[in-house]
């Protein structure tokens, strides 16, 4: 079955503190990206990657990492979260014919 | 700057109804146009896409889109609405997604519809 998981689902964390949302997808998709979701200002991508070790920015980099070492996986990091980090996340993968979005992570900084 | 405008936050229709949902882009270029929706519990899904070609493009669920150059939009249509078919809805303009080249998708704010009986 086609997927993109993202993990964890839900997390609570505080100012600082590093954290990684991992997202997987098991179709060989060359294309990922990251978005977040925020109420009344819908979403908006954060970085995006074409390929392996090919990453680019999106909307909303500021405050983010990601790495894409392995088709399969493209991390999102935030270094050092703060409380405007507070959001829905969602991570998707793409074909040339099919778009998956993950379940989504809802993060919370304190 | 590419960007999208959706002018309604809000709309309700009752069951039956037809639907548009309007949507007006910023895009220096061709630009690729789609239309997303979310549902509660279903997640974000990809209704159509518009690349080139038929300024009409038709996608799941029974909606269409048409792309106006002219008038930078383009609008979600339905002509007949379903009580399941209330969600959010997204569009959102970009490069060459879908064609093997890496792009940037910028959304617009969102229009959540609303189904009467």
């Amino acid at each position: 079955e086609a997927q993109v998981t993202q993990n964890p689902r839900y997390l609570i964390t505080v100012t600082g503190k590093k954290l990684t949302v991992t997202c997987s997808q098991n179709m060989n998709h060359e294309y990922m990206s990251w978005y977040r979701q925020d109420p009344g200002l819908g979403l908006r991508q954060i970085y995006y990657s074409m390929n392996v070790e090919v990453t680019d920015k999106g909307d909303v980099p500021e405050g983010y990492k990601v790495s894409r070492k392995e088709k399969r996986n493209f991390p999102l990091i935030l270094e050092s979260p703060s409380p405007n980090q507070t959001s829905l996340y969602f991570c998707a993968s793409t074909s040339n014919r099919k778009q998956y979005f993950g379940p989504g992570t809802r993060l919370t900084v304190t | 700057a590419q960007s999208v405008t959706q002018p309604d936050i809000h709309i309700t229709v009752s069951e039956g109804a037809s639907l548009e949902l309007r949507c007006n882009y910023s895009y220096g270029a061709t630009p690729y146009l789609f239309w997303y929706v979310q549902s509660p519990g279903q997640g974000l899904q990809l209704l159509l896409k518009y690349f080139s070609g038929d300024t009409l493009v038709q996608g799941i669920k029974g909606f269409e889109a048409e792309f106006k150059r002219s008038q930078s939009s383009f609008n979600l249509r339905k002509p007949s609405v379903h009580w399941s078919d209330a969600a959010e809805y997204f569009c959102a303009v970009g490069g060459a997604l879908f064609t093997g080249t890496a792009s940037k998708l910028t959304f617009g704010t969102g229009t959540r519809l609303q189904v009467t009986l």
